[in-house]
């Protein structure tokens, strides 16, 4: 079957940096999206690796290795309003998306 | 710009009853449709999508249907509901021929079965 694993709940300290690891096991690999959503809202994109490596885009990082089914998000600088949940998602052969449950981040100031 | 609206934000309906989940997407053409349920500490469930008027492929089995009336339309609905129906609802587009495109979502509504 095809899977998703993601950390259930983080909490780290305002202005330091965190790192939510996914983990994924699916048929076929066409990319694989970050996503975070507020509580109550809608999910908003964050990035998309489909080559191994790392994206950056501001205060977000996003690296992928495809050999080893993994893939992390990096925040830096961590303000409150980053406090929500961070959703992975892969796509896979039939390009339709298998998310993962979301690691909710608590940010403590 | 494309924007996408799905209505009501809301709804708090008693078992048995029917349902009616409406999605608009404007400022695009032949988009890539979807309705996805989110259940408390759950990844997103894709429950259909569709990629024409008329067409609508469901991913899982359940009391719920889907149509596409109209190229940017998209329609959840079901004939009487269960209480295992309550969670976030979120429509989402996609471009067609944009197979690794992202998806944008709808701002969700929550239904409540009781």
């Amino acid at each position: 079957g095809q899977n998703i694993d993601q950390p259930t709940e983080m909490t780290a300290t305002e202005g330091a940096i965190v790192q939510i690891n996914c983990t994924y096991q699916t048929s076929g690999f066409n990319g694989l999206f970050w996503y975070q959503q507020h509580a109550g809202e809608a999910p908003t994109f964050l990035s998309y690796n489909v080559l191994d490596g790392l994206e950056e885009k501001g205060r977000f990082s996003s690296f992928l290795s495809r050999s080893k089914g993994y893939s992390y998000l990096l925040l830096k600088e961590l303000q409150m309003k980053d406090s929500a949940s961070y959703l992975c998602a892969v796509m896979d052969s039939n390009y339709q998306l298998i998310w993962g449950a979301g690691t909710k981040l608590i940010i403590k100031p | 710009s494309q924007t996408i609206h799905q209505w009501p934000a809301t709804l708090v309906q008693p078992v048995g009853s029917p349902l009616s989940l409406e999605c608009t997407v404007e400022g695009t053409s032949n988009p890539n449709l979807y309705w996805y349920r989110q259940a408390a500490g759950r990844g997103l469930q894709l429950l259909f999508y569709s990629v024409g008027i008329g067409q609508i492929s469901s991913e899982v089995p359940q009391n719920l249907s889907a149509s596409r009336p109209q190229d940017r339309q998209f329609i959840l609905s079901s004939k009487k509901l269960l209480l295992s129906d309550s969670g976030f609802y979120l429509c989402a587009w996609r471009r067609q021929g944009r197979d690794t495109g992202e998806l944008f979502f709808g701002e969700g509504s929550r239904l409540t079965v009781l």
